[in-house]
């Protein structure tokens, strides 16, 4: 199956800093891209979609100057953390879907990344 | 709003028992449903989906019904392995729903040899 990889897979900083978390689509080009978040033993929430070379949608109660996407390439989009705080703790995992015909529709999902902020 | 409820876990089962993992949902209209499992430190991958009444999805030995008279799409397997441990997650995709999919809680299977 395609695969969707996630870096890094753990970061940890101070509040107040700003953190970038890579999503790539290692063999396949995915005009859509999504991100989640995940709370301990809760379901991923979806946060935001991304299409190549457009603004990201945004869920209704997700800060888009907070979570800022970037989705420049078929390949690659960026999640940052701005101006991140303790309360931002969290898993937060990347789905991409294929452009191609052969993908259909299927969501292909990164590993996750795991941030936590002191 | 559209939502699904999946049984808490962890559920621990040892090799061969058979496994039912309860979901349930609610939606508009007619959503796909979906069947996702994450082993660990893997991402999460679909294992089977069903898109109308009646469906019957199955993989890997998995299957799983959608019951829209029950609005239910519980997944099952006949006899479990120690491989099959993993966190498994019910999803929906509402009709028109642009590809969002809403997820269940996870329920961690644990099985033991």
């Amino acid at each position: 199956g395609a695969v969707v990889s996630q870096h890094p897979s753990r970061v940890i900083c101070k509040s107040g800093t700003s953190v970038k978390i890579e999503c790539r689509s290692l063999d396949f080009q995915a005009t859509t891209m999504f991100w989640y978040r995940q709370f301990p033993k809760q379901s991923l929430m979806l946060m935001a979609t991304s299409n190549e070379g457009s603004k990201a949608t945004y869920e209704q109660g997700v800060e888009k100057d907070k979570f800022l996407i970037n989705h420049a390439s078929l390949t690659l989009s960026t999640l940052t953390v701005t101006s991140a705080h303790p309360e931002d703790s969290s898993f937060y995992i990347c789905s991409a879907r294929s452009a191609g015909a052969s993908g259909g529709d299927e969501q292909f999902f990164g590993p996750g990344t795991r941030l936590t902020v002191l | 709003g559209n939502s699904v409820t999946q049984m808490e876990g962890p559920v621990t089962l040892s090799e061969e028992a058979f496994l039912t993992i309860n979901c349930t949902y609610t939606a508009t209209g007619y959503p796909s449903l979906f069947w996702y499992v994450q082993y660990p430190g893997e991402g999460l991958q679909l294992l089977l989906k069903a898109t109308k009444a009646d469906d019957k999805g199955s993989n890997k030995g998995f299957e799983a019904t959608y019951r829209k008279e029950t609005t239910s799409f519980h997944l099952e397997k006949g006899s479990v392995q120690v491989s099959d441990s993993a966190v498994y997650f019910c999803a929906l995709r509402s009709a028109g729903g642009y590809n969002k999919l809403i997820f269940g809680a996870g329920t961690r299977l644990a099985v033991h040899p």
